[in-house]
């Protein structure tokens, strides 16, 4: 099945610089990765998806790149504020399939 | 769009008591819900999917006869917890994935409910 990894598990920034969370896959046949915000005791967020056509996204201050050759994919925040503190999960859907194999997460701290 | 709700929101019950969780697409027709567990400071773990009319599909490792799940219609989903125990506490989250409706959903991009947190004393 598929395998997810993602790094780094923490991540502390100063507020205005950029982050940036890495995530590879095992499944070369997935073709569908978003990316979700999860705030303390609240429901995962979609905030960024991509498909496998498609090799980046951007949505103002949220951008995603795939490699699909090296099977990896990553999140960029740009100009980060306090209010991106949460926990990020990246995600792969298999091709055929419907389920969401997570990645492990990455507390994501802004600092002011 | 793409809102996915939650009941209840938290629960805390008996030992050997069962709960019953539901999830609720809003403005789409839920095709597929999935069923999720997280414990504090860890990832998503499915523990099955769901399709409207079907029998659900169980990851390895969870027990279909302890976490019973109906997906009836098109924008519910239940899961009940059976002869709960203490380690079943946990967060349980669900997701809908589905296509069209007041969401314009594309390509069955999944929303996740709330969701429930569980205490079993």
């Amino acid at each position: 099945g598929e395998n997810v990894e993602q790094h780094p598990s923490t991540l502390s920034v100063q507020e205005g610089d950029s982050a940036v969370i890495k995530c590879t896959y095992s499944d070369s046949a997935s073709n569908y990765f978003p990316w979700y915000k999860q705030e303390l005791g609240k429901r995962p967020q979609l905030i960024i998806d991509i498909r496998s056509n498609v090799g980046e996204k951007k949505d103002q201050r949220i951008a995603v790149t795939l490699n699909k050759t090296a099977k990896h994919f990553s999140l960029h925040i740009t100009e980060t504020q306090p209010e991106d503190s949460a926990v990020y999960f990246c995600a792969a859907k298999a091709g055929g399939g419907n389920k969401l194999t997570f990645g492990t997460g990455t507390q994501l701290k802004v600092e002011l | 769009g793409a809102v996915v709700s939650q009941h209840p929101s938290w629960v805390i019950c008996k030992s050997g008591t069962s709960v019953k969780i539901e999830c609720r697409s809003l403005d789409f027709q839920a095709t597929t819900m999935f069923w999720y567990r997280q414990f504090p400071k860890q990832s998503l773990m499915l523990m099955a999917t769901s399709n409207e009319g079907s029998k659900a599909t169980y990851e390895q490792g969870v027990e279909k006869d302890k976490f019973l799940i109906n997906h009836a219609s098109l924008t519910l989903s239940t899961l009940t917890v059976t002869s709960a125990h203490p380690e079943d506490s946990s967060f349980y989250i669900c997701s809908a994935s589905g296509f069209g409706g007041r969401a314009s959903l594309m390509y069955g991009e999944q929303y996740f409910g709330p969701g429930t947190r569980l205490t079993v004393t």
